[in-house]
């Protein structure tokens, strides 16, 4: 019930496409679903998150969808571009301080 | 901009050495936490702390202990290195529920 499983693992996009990561968990006591966003050498950074009162929030190329019922949400990047390139993780928390991540998608955008 | 800052990127060790991690935040956050990361593994808690002289274990804590004397510095101790500690190491640190973490660039640990 503590896992939260995403896919796909890896992900090659043509630049100016869409990006889909998708992930799901069983704990219905999740209430925040953060997406970090981690470049080679460096610490994953917080990109995006969103709460389950919502089913969608945009920051700038950056959506999250979030589905309650199925207990799914997933990021979406549009306009994709080289320089997104990276590995994103999502992680999901019971309004604590306490989050169980994903295993991670590595993102290509092709130039 | 909160910084987390560890104090190595790259540590090689031999078999059975005690490995001190340490992790310093500059922004007065309650609560910091120590991740390894491995490849399609993703990111895995080793432990937590919530508060000076409180921790708490995570989904690994074995072979691992932990020491929190200030609010912040947080070191991770890796009791009697082993091979299959061979990993990333991530210290994060966050202010509360709801605000995310703030990561630290890593500590790249080889035990051989």
């Amino acid at each position: 019930q503590q896992q939260v499983k995403q896919s796909p693992q890896s992900l090659i996009v043509q630049k100016g496409g869409i990006s889909i990561i998708n992930c799901a968990y069983e704990n219905t006591a999740f209430d925040y679903f953060p997406w970090y966003q981690q470049f080679p050498g460096k610490g994953p950074a917080l990109l995006i998150a969103i709460r389950p009162d919502v089913s969608e929030k945009k920051e700038g190329r950056f959506t999250i969808s979030f589905n309650k019922s199925a207990k799914q949400f997933s990021l979406h990047i549009m306009d994709s571009q080289p320089g997104d390139s990276a590995t994103y993780f999502c992680a999901a928390g019971v309004g604590t301080y306490k989050y169980i991540f994903g295993t991670g998608t590595r993102l290509k955008v092709l130039a | 901009d909160v910084k987390v800052t560890q104090s190595s990127r790259y540590l090689v060790k031999r078999t059975g050495e005690k490995v001190f991690l340490e992790c310093v935040q500059d922004m007065d956050h309650e609560n910091m936490f120590w991740y390894r990361q491995d490849p399609g593994l993703g990111l895995r808690l080793i432990y937590f702390s919530y508060d000076v002289k409180m921790k708490e274990k995570g989904d690994i804590p074995e072979g691992y202990s932990v020491s929190r004397e200030k609010k912040e510095r947080f070191s991770l101790i890796l009791e009697s290195a082993s091979t299959n500690q061979t990993s990333m190491y991530l210290c994060a640190s966050s202010s509360g529920s709801y605000y995310g973490y703030t990561f630290g660039s890593g500590t790249r640990l080889t035990v051989v």
